[in-house]
């Protein structure tokens, strides 16, 4: 079946410009989480997402960032008044749940975003 | 989730076992053990997790100590497509999301 996937693949903005990532989680997932990598680094926690539950945002790095899921389906990851520092790669994954058992997650392919 | 250590390289000759090492020595009871890995430019896939017993799949096994303070990841036939980041996590599976993914092993195998 298909697989999580994101959009766009690449992005390049102007500093100071906002910019929205979407994903799509696999279908029937309940669980969907937001990573960023830096070059060259490991995954860094952002936010995750679980049915109607409150997200969990700790992980976000300042108010100039948020996201928005629409049920179990398509999030969005908002940056406002995008910096240089945060060009990087942010991967969404998604994962099944069964009575409170969190399965393995599926990533998708990442949207690389260049502030310039 | 209990932090892991990992070397953050490592060479194998292609047909040889691979055997990608993680140290978790601050693992709680009820704290799995995952393995992940990441290709160049693409999203991590997952690989295999245990919990205390060594598990085996169609990509690899995985042997975790006694005492689970650490734990291997062995890919037995290693092929030049399996170089890529291997990445050991810990965490509860009722604790979903904050996954720390440290810098992971870079596993390069060679012809």
């Amino acid at each position: 079946g298909a697989g999580v996937s994101q959009s766009p693949s690449n992005k390049v903005t102007e500093k100071g410009k906002d910019v929205e990532l979407r994903c799509d989680p696999i279908s029937g997932h309940t669980a969907l989480y937001w990573y960023r990598q830096r070059l060259g680094q490991g995954l860094e926690f952002l936010i995750y997402f679980q049915g109607n539950s409150a997200p969990d945002k700790s992980g976000l790095p300042s108010d100039r960032f948020s996201a928005e899921r629409t049920g179990e389906s398509v999030s969005t990851l908002t940056i406002q008044r995008t910096q240089q520092e945060d060009s990087a790669v942010y991967l969404c994954a998604s994962s099944a749940i069964q009575r409170a058992h969190y399965y393995e997650q599926y990533f998708g392919p990442g949207t690389r975003l260049t502030v310039t | 989730d209990a932090k892991t250590t990992q070397p953050p390289s490592m060479d194998c000759a292609e047909g040889r076992a691979a055997n990608l090492p993680c140290n978790h020595s601050t693992i709680s009871g009820n704290e799995y053990v995952y393995w992940y890995r990441q290709i160049h430019s693409q999203g991590p896939q997952y690989i295999i997790h245990g919990l205390k017993n060594n598990e085996t799949n169609e990509m690899a096994s995985l042997i975790i100590t006694e005492d689970r303070k650490s734990s291997t990841l062995i890919l037995p036939h290693a092929t030049l497509r399996d170089t890529a980041v291997y990445y050991c996590i810990v965490r509860a599976n009722t604790n979903a999301g904050k996954s720390t993914f440290g810098d992971g092993t870079t596993l390069t195998v060679k012809p």
